[in-house]
Order: structure tokens, then sequence, then C-alpha cells
């Protein structure tokens, strides 16, 4: 089952330099994305989230973008710091708000290193 | 700032013995789920849970698995008998009625 796939492992960033972390899905009935990040021994963190009628999403230092043609999804993180190397994952649900029960399909996850 | 809780942090036990993992969502959140991640694998859905019933449940979570919210604040995850395949982190989130889930700091099941 690969339906939320992160064809990356790994990712290493210059501190002060943008990261950007990429994210497919085949599933065209997903309608909402989030991004999590997760440091080892730890529960994955709601970084950001973005809804299928928009495009963008921004939050401070992260934007998602969505291009739901290409069934892409990326987060931006500008300026990176040391403080965001973790494991970033991409995970897609089907109707997530309202009564929708929501579950969420995972990526492999991305480690991202910013170097100081 | 309100977070998921879960006891224990790590839970050791034998095949075959029954173990409870336990959650407390965020206090107004309506809809509960627990996922697991095995070691080098994705995190993978095992079951929500809304107005006091499951709403949905994914294959992995088969009959030796149970949950219940037996008061207005805990979750449970009972397996009934543990595996040796049962190892892995469980993790409980909680949503309220917007999309993002919130995770608890995980229990680490191992089962010997």
């Amino acid at each position: 089952d690969q339906q939320v796939k992160q064809n990356s492992p790994s990712l290493s960033v210059q501190e002060g330099r943008i990261s950007i972390l990429n994210c497919d899905y085949t599933n065209s009935m997903f309608d909402y994305f989030l991004w999590y990040k997760k440091y080892p021994a730890e529960g994955p963190t709601f970084l950001i989230s973005i809804s299928s009628i928009k495009d963008k999403n921004e939050d401070g230092r992260f934007t998602v973008f969505l291009n739901k043609s290409a069934k892409h999804l990326s987060l931006h993180i500008v300026p990176s710091q040391p403080g965001d190397s973790a494991v970033y994952f991409c995970a897609a649900s089907e109707g997530a708000g309202g009564t929708s029960y929501g579950k969420l399909t995972f990526g492999q996850g991305t480690i991202l290193t910013v170097h100081p | 700032e309100p977070e998921v809780t879960q006891t224990p942090s790590h839970q050791v036990t034998q095949m075959g013995q029954e173990v409870i993992l336990r959650c407390v969502p965020i206090s107004n959140h309506l809809y509960f789920y627990w996922y697991r991640q095995i070691l080098g694998q994705k995190v993978e859905f095992l079951v929500s849970f809304y107005n006091n019933e499951i709403s949905e449940k994914s294959e992995i979570f088969d009959d030796q698995f149970s949950v219940e919210r037996p008061d207005g604040s805990n979750f449970t995850l009972k397996i009934r008998s543990t595996k040796l395949e049962d190892s892995a982190m469980y993790f409980c989130a909680s949503r309220g009625q917007g999309g993002e889930q919130y995770f608890g700091p995980g229990t680490r099941l191992t089962v010997t």
C-alpha cells in the first residue's frame, strides 16, 4: 500500500537556506493533507495542513504547496534552522473535517538535517 | 497548551499476555485514534473512535484488539494475547472539528 510516498529518505540543508520536502499520493479521494515533524522517541507533532480547495497554505517559516493535478505536495521551510532537524511525515486523509472520521495515511518520512 | 498523554511510556510483556495501553486525549476533542509504527516502517492507522463506538478499523485491528473509552477522559487500547509482531510504538491521537490530529508521545510495546 503506497498511497502516500515520500521518495527522498533524507535531505541535508545548510542553516538559513530553504528546505523542500516532497510527497506524492495516488488516491484521488484524499482531500486533506498534513505535515508532521517527529523526533526520536516522541509522537508526531502537527506542523501545517492544507485542504484540497487550496493550493498554498503558509504559517510562519512553513509553507505547504498542493498540486492536485500532479497529486503532489511539498513543504518549504525558510529559513531552515538546526532545530528543524527531524523526520518529516506527509499524511493524507479523505474528508477529515466536520463529521468525517479522517484516518490518516502516512508517507515513509524524510530525515531532514540542517547543518549550522 | 493542551496535549495528548499516554501511559506507560514503555511496556514489556511476554507473548500471549494481555496489555492495556492508556491515553488521555485533549479534553474537548471528539474523535480518537490509535496508530502504530513498527521499527523502520510507516506510521499505520489501527482504529478510529467516535461517539463511543468504532467508526473505522484497519486490517491490522483484528479480534485481538479492542478499544474503550471507560470514562470521560481515558481512551484505551487492549491487546488480548500479544504476539511478537505486535512489538511497535503505539500512538494515540485526537482531533476536534478541524482536520488536524494531535498525537501523544507514544507507548513502546516490546513483546518477548
